[in-house]
């Protein structure tokens, strides 16, 4: 199995400008987790979905991001506009049922950089 | 409300043991352990249930009493390739409303 996938693996943009990062759960996988890292604030959850629906999105810091999940094989976590302060890694991580005691498989991760 | 660990950082001489806590203010369902490498995804390690089981892989084992709301990771006779950060996540309502919420982490090194 392919693992997680996502991409871009390194996103460098300026201030102000659109950014959309993509994840391809593990086939199969019902859920569907957004992280956000950071050395000040450690890992936090931003979003998950459950067979593509939005379950909790009581992380999301503001009306700035957006996150979709059109099919059972994609999702993007978009930022409009981006801000410095947006900069991080981002992972995205599947499990297999909606039960969040499932193990998670996270993916590479996302390196983001708002100039 | 995120979990507490200590230590932050702790280093180590090859086959010396260590113990990674993370502690709640809330009444915990589940307790997960995660490894990070530098520059690397979270890789899982285990998952402990509310029931105060204990858990082990290898030299690497876990307990959770759900009375302290407390987990401990126990790591036995430490390998190089334990360096890495070392997360817990907790899950407080077992009802699978809610995603895991992550502690800061312990850094952990392993010296030869």
């Amino acid at each position: 199995d392919a693992g997680v996938i996502q991409s871009p693996r390194h996103e460098v943009t300026e201030m102000g400008q659109e950014v959309t990062l993509r994840c391809k759960p593990i086939s199969g996988h019902n859920s569907l987790f957004w992280y956000r890292q950071t050395m000040m604030r450690g890992l936090e959850l931003l979003i998950y979905f459950n067979n593509n629906v939005p379950i909790d999105d009581s992380g999301m810091p503001e009306d700035r991001f957006s996150a979709k999940m059109p099919n059972a094989s994609f999702s993007t976590l978009k930022i409009q506009p981006s801000e410095p302060r947006d900069s991080a890694v981002y992972f995205c991580a599947s499990s297999s049922t909606g039960r969040v005691t499932d193990t998670q498989y996270f993916g590479p991760g996302t390196r983001l950089t708002v100039l | 409300q995120q979990p507490v660990q200590s230590p932050q950082a702790v280093i180590l001489r090859e086959g010396e043991d260590a113990v990674i806590n993370c502690s709640s203010s809330k009444a915990l369902y589940s307790v997960h352990w995660y490894r990070q490498k530098h520059g690397e995804a979270p890789v899982f390690l285990m998952i402990l249930l509310k029931g105060g089981e204990q858990k082990g892989h290898e030299k690497i084992s876990a307990s959770f009493n759900e009375k302290k709301q407390q987990s401990s990771l126990y790591l036995t006779a430490s390998q190089l390739s334990y360096s890495g950060t070392y997360f817990c996540g907790t899950e407080v309502s077992g009802g699978g409303a809610d995603g895991l919420t992550f502690g800061k982490g312990t850094h952990l090194i392993i010296q030869p």
